[in-house]
């Protein structure tokens, strides 16, 4: 079966300095990739996607991330966090022709002054 | 646009109780699809609806669970009767068909409603 995995629950990092969060998937065979981030009290935000083309896409508020097929990873990256963007993360992929999406299991980024 | 409108936000209701979550998709998108995310744990597809149809219930858990989608505009995911572990955030989200111009292959998705069971 088709699984997203984030390794990380929780990512403590202080603020302005990089940070990665890590998602593998089981296939890249037709893949489409998304990182989605939720805010506290609010839904589910996309950051950015990736469908084909260029494998480093970059997303809202300075996040990019790589998709890497031999690895079966699309890791999220940013070069400086802000307390601003602490919330959890979610990456998400969906295959083929597939509707659904399957998401892994979320990674908290707590950003320290 | 208004983007994915669901209500309510919260709700806490009593073991045995019924629950009904609505969900109002962006005008147009002809997908509709409702997730769950139990405490702790990743969210889960539970269902998929092309215009008024069940394209993919798949996800859902069992058949205290139903879900309608009137005339293919708003939807509704009936909890009757609930469990504990039906609490969790519900999600809605939408989408265009794939193929379709305005398509980006991802997805909209509403805030979420928070359901406790007690």
């Amino acid at each position: 079966a088709q699984s997203v995995t984030q390794l990380d629950s929780q990512v403590p990092v202080f603020e302005e300095a990089p940070v990665e969060l890590r998602c593998n998937y089981s296939s890249s065979v037709s893949v489409y990739l998304f990182w989605y981030v939720q805010y506290p009290n609010q839904g589910l935000q996309l950051l950015l996607k990736y469908l084909s083309g260029s494998t480093l896409v970059k997303g809202i508020n300075g996040f990019e991330a790589e998709f890497n097929k031999s690895q079966t990873s699309f890791h999220l990256r940013k070069p400086s966090v802000h307390i601003s963007d602490t919330a959890e993360y979610f990456c998400a992929a969906r295959w083929g022709s597939s509707y659904k999406l399957i998401f892994g299991s979320g990674t908290r980024l707590l950003v320290r002054p | 646009e208004a983007g994915v409108t669901q209500f309510p936000s919260h709700s806490v209701i009593e073991k045995g109780q019924t629950v009904t979550l609505r969900c109002d998709p962006i005008s147009g998108h002809d997908n509709l699809y409702w997730y769950r995310r139990v405490m702790g744990k990743e969210i889960k597809f539970l269902l998929h609806f092309v215009k008024e149809s069940k394209q993919d219930e798949s996800g859902m858990p069992n058949n205290r669970f139903l879900a309608e989608r009137t005339g293919g505009t708003y939807s509704t995911l009936k909890v009757q009767p609930a469990e504990l572990e039906d609490s969790g955030v519900y999600f809605c989200a939408s989408s265009p068909t794939i193929g379709s111009l305005n398509t980006n292959y991802g997805y909209t998705f509403g805030s979420g409603t928070r359901l406790t069971v007690v």
